[in-house]
C-alpha cells in the first residue's frame, strides 16, 4: 500500500522568508506526485504535479517541487513567501498503475505580515 | 460556470440517524470521489466511482454508502454504523479515473453528529 508522510504539521514564517515543505512517500513502483493547497475558505486546488521528465517542476504562484527518486521525496519550495501563501498544503501520491490518490497529513503554513 | 457543488455547507445530525451529503458536478467528468478530512490526517478516500452505475470502496468505506445513478451526481450516505462521523467531507471529480488525471474538489460539507 502506498503512504505519504509530511514531516511538519505547522510552519510559521515571516514574509519574504523561504519555504520548504517535506514530503516522503512509500511506493515501490512508478508514481505520479502532486501538491495541493487549501487557502482559508477556499476549495482544495492543485499547486503542481509531477508525472515524468524533469524532476524539478514549477507550479502556480511561484512554487516549485523537486522529485528525488532515490529519497522517495517530493519537497515543495518557494524562495520568498507572501502573506497570501497562508494555507494548508497537502502532498499526494498516485501509483501510476492505479487510480487512488493518497494524501499526506497536511502542513499548515502561517505567513506573518 | 463549471465546477463541483456540495450541499449543505454545514450539517448537524443526531447520533443514530443516517444523513446524505450531496455532490454535483457539471464538468462532464467520468470519475468522482469522496474523501474525509480530519485534522492532521489529510484526506482519506471513502469511495470512488469510475463511471455511472459503478463504484468501489476506498480506504475507509465502513459505515458509508454511495450511489452513482447519474454522471453528474455522487451522493454519500453516512450511516449510523459509522463510529466517528463528525468530519469535513470533500467530493472530487476527474476527467477519468486514471492516475494522470487531476482531481477537482468541491467546497466541502462539515458534518457534526451529536
Amino acid at each position: 500500500a502506498q503512504s505519504v508522510s509530511q514531516h511538519n504539521h505547522h510552519v510559521i514564517l515571516s514574509e519574504a522568508a523561504s519555504l520548504e515543505l517535506g514530503c516522503n512517500y512509500s511506493y515501490g513502483g512508478t508514481v505520479n506526485l502532486f501538491w495541493y493547497v487549501q487557502y482559508p475558505g477556499q476549495h482544495l486546488q492543485l499547486l503542481l504535479k509531477y508525472f515524468s521528465g524533469d524532476p524539478l517542476v514549477k507550479g502556480i504562484k511561484g512554487f516549485e517541487a523537486e522529485f528525488i527518486k532515490s529519497k522517495f521525496s517530493f519537497n515543495l519550495r518557494k524562495p520568498s513567501v507572501q502573506w497570501s501563501d497562508t494555507a494548508e498544503y497537502f502532498c499526494a501520491v498516485n501509483g501510476a498503475a492505479g487510480n487512488k490518490l493518497t494524501f499526506g497529513g497536511g502542513t499548515r503554513v502561517l505567513v506573518k505580515p | 460556470d463549471g465546477g463541483i457543488t456540495q450541499s449543505p455547507k454545514y450539517l448537524f445530525r443526531k447520533e443514530g440517524q443516517n444523513v446524505t451529503l450531496s455532490c454535483e458536478q457539471n464538468l462532464n467528468h467520468d470519475a468522482m470521489y469522496w474523501y474525509r478530512q480530519d485534522p492532521g490526517q489529510g484526506l482519506r478516500l471513502i469511495y470512488y466511482s469510475q463511471i455511472v452505475n459503478d463504484f468501489q470502496k476506498g480506504d475507509i468505506a465502513e459505515g458509508y454508502s454511495v450511489s452513482r445513478e447519474k454522471k453528474e451526481s455522487f451522493p454519500l450516505t453516512v450511516t449510523s454504523a459509522q463510529k466517528n462521523p463528525t468530519a469535513f467531507y470533500l467530493c472530487a471529480s476527474s476527467l477519468s479515473a486514471g492516475a494522470s488525471y487531476e482531481q477537482y474538489f468541491g467546497p466541502g460539507t462539515r458534518l457534526t453528529v451529536t
